[in-house]
């Protein structure tokens, strides 16, 4: 069965330094979000993105996130001037066409701000 | 408005007994309610969807009823088993196809052998 994929599983990173998070969403697929979940708490969402522009987007994605699908098969997520609040688990999403389509998500990405 | 509350945030229940989470929404444009299910270091994985078209749908052991009126729906898993230790999620989703999903809080279900 096709996956979303992403990379890396962990990453580690200096407070104020810039962070790029990957995805591989599924092939035919034409949606795609990123959500994110502070350890113990439930998943929120960050971003939405459908035919190469963001469709929606919450509170939470301010100035410093950015998000951009380069070559048709990535799906990145920027967070340029990170905080230790950024520490969480960033989940990659994607839908297909259609009524009664889930969102298939990845089993994302550990973002541990020091 | 756009919160979705779960209930509890956690449950232990005994091998063949049968787990029940609850959800409650407010804002009646949601129209779209799936069940995540996620176990550690992995993601939200779909279980069970319903719309509100219907008042409860089955597959295999897990169930979905949902109460327009009251809006509310809960997941029921008939002979709970020890793999079905996992996190559960409800979430909904409003509109056409692409919307966000908003989540519930979770529950972390223990099932006892």
């Amino acid at each position: 069965e096709p996956e979303v994929t992403q990379t890396p599983s962990h990453q580690v990173t200096q407070m104020g330094q810039e962070v790029i998070l990957r995805c591989v969403p599924i092939s035919n697929h034409l949606y795609f979000y990123w959500y994110r979940q502070i350890l113990g708490q439930k998943v929120e969402f960050l971003v939405s993105f459908y035919n190469n522009e963001i469709s929606e987007k919450s509170e939470i994605f301010d100035d410093q996130f950015s998000v951009e699908r380069p070559d048709g098969s990535n799906f990145t997520l920027k967070i340029r001037s990170t905080k230790l609040e950024d520490s969480a688990m960033y989940f990659c999403a994607s839908l297909a066409q259609g009524n009664n389509q889930p969102q298939h998500f990845g089993d994302g990405t550990r973002l541990s701000i020091l | 408005q756009q919160q979705v509350k779960q209930s509890p945030q956690s449950l232990i229940v005994q091998k063949g007994g049968i787990s029940i989470i609850n959800c409650a929404y407010e804002n009646t444009a949601f129209d779209y309610f799936p069940w995540y299910q996620q176990f550690p270091g992995k993601g939200p994985a779909l279980l069970i969807a319903i719309r509100p078209d219907v008042s409860e749908k089955k597959e295999g052991r897990f169930t979905i009823s949902f109460n327009k009126s009251a809006k509310q729906f809960s997941l029921h898993i008939m002979d709970s088993q020890p793999g079905d230790s996992a996190t559960y999620f409800c979430a909904a989703q409003k509109g056409v196809a692409g919307n966000m999903l908003t989540f519930g809080g979770g529950t972390r279900l223990m099932v006892k052998p």
